[in-house]
């Protein structure tokens, strides 16, 4: 099994839906949360980063971590056709030379 | 932009040869990640360097190698390469070692071994 587990989709919606992408993870150690976007042929980029449990809202993004169900989630409101990429989740226990744990990636295509 | 430079973008070599990446972190970052990215694993932390220190070890081969130098760029050396090396490379910088939310990817570098 895994340590993170993640849909790899794809996922397709239409322009101005909410779009829901989730990650399970194992290891109750892991304490940050992140999200990265990635374009085609490009770098990941870090969209969101969560410590612990709870919210965090950043413009039409939210990130939402449950520890207790090992089980964090992205949701993107009004979403646009800009934001078709693969979303990429990402975890670590922290505490320097951490290792940072990456789930398999979900691309997401979002229709005009 | 993220600031960190990888060269070279694309490199084509045969199997059983040795090629070094290169890679330079943003203005003022003392950590550099390396990390491969393949199709059937996903991305998969390599190995962390933070001020010319190894710091941090991941799924790193022993055919594998990385160094930081003074001037904080970093290099890494793959040898004896195998068709299943062949993956995209990328390198990540952050300001320390500490905080995972302030890690910035360079560009990649695309290895094919034939």
């Amino acid at each position: 099994q895994k340590e993170v587990e993640q849909d790899p989709g794809p996922l397709s919606v239409p322009e101005g839906a909410i779009v829901s992408l989730n990650c399970t993870y194992s290891n109750s150690a892991f304490q940050y949360f992140m999200w990265y976007r990635q374009y085609s042929r490009k770098g990941p980029e870090l969209l969101m980063y969560t410590y612990s449990s709870g919210n965090k809202e950043d413009g039409r993004f939210t990130a939402q971590v449950d520890k207790s169900s090992k089980y964090i989630s992205l949701f993107i409101r009004d979403s646009q056709p800009s934001d078709s990429a693969t979303y990429l989740c990402a975890m670590s226990a922290g505490t320097g030379g951490f290792k940072t744990i990456f789930g398999a990636g979900t691309r997401l295509f979002v229709k005009a | 932009d993220s600031g960190v430079t990888q060269t070279p973008k694309h490199l084509i070599t045969a199997t059983g040869q040795r090629v070094t990446l290169r890679c330079s972190p943003r203005s003022g970052d003392l950590s550099v990640y390396w990390y491969q990215q393949s199709l059937d694993q996903g991305l998969q932390f390599l190995i962390q360097y933070y001020n010319g220190e190894e710091r941090a070890k991941g799924n790193i081969l022993e055919r594998f190698s990385a160094q930081q130098f003074p001037d904080l760029h970093s290099e890494l050396n793959l040898s004896s390469l195998e068709l299943g090396d062949s993956a995209l490379y990328f390198c990540a910088s952050s300001p320390d070692s500490w905080f995972a939310d302030t890690q910035y990817f360079g560009p990649g570098t695309r290895l094919t071994v034939l």
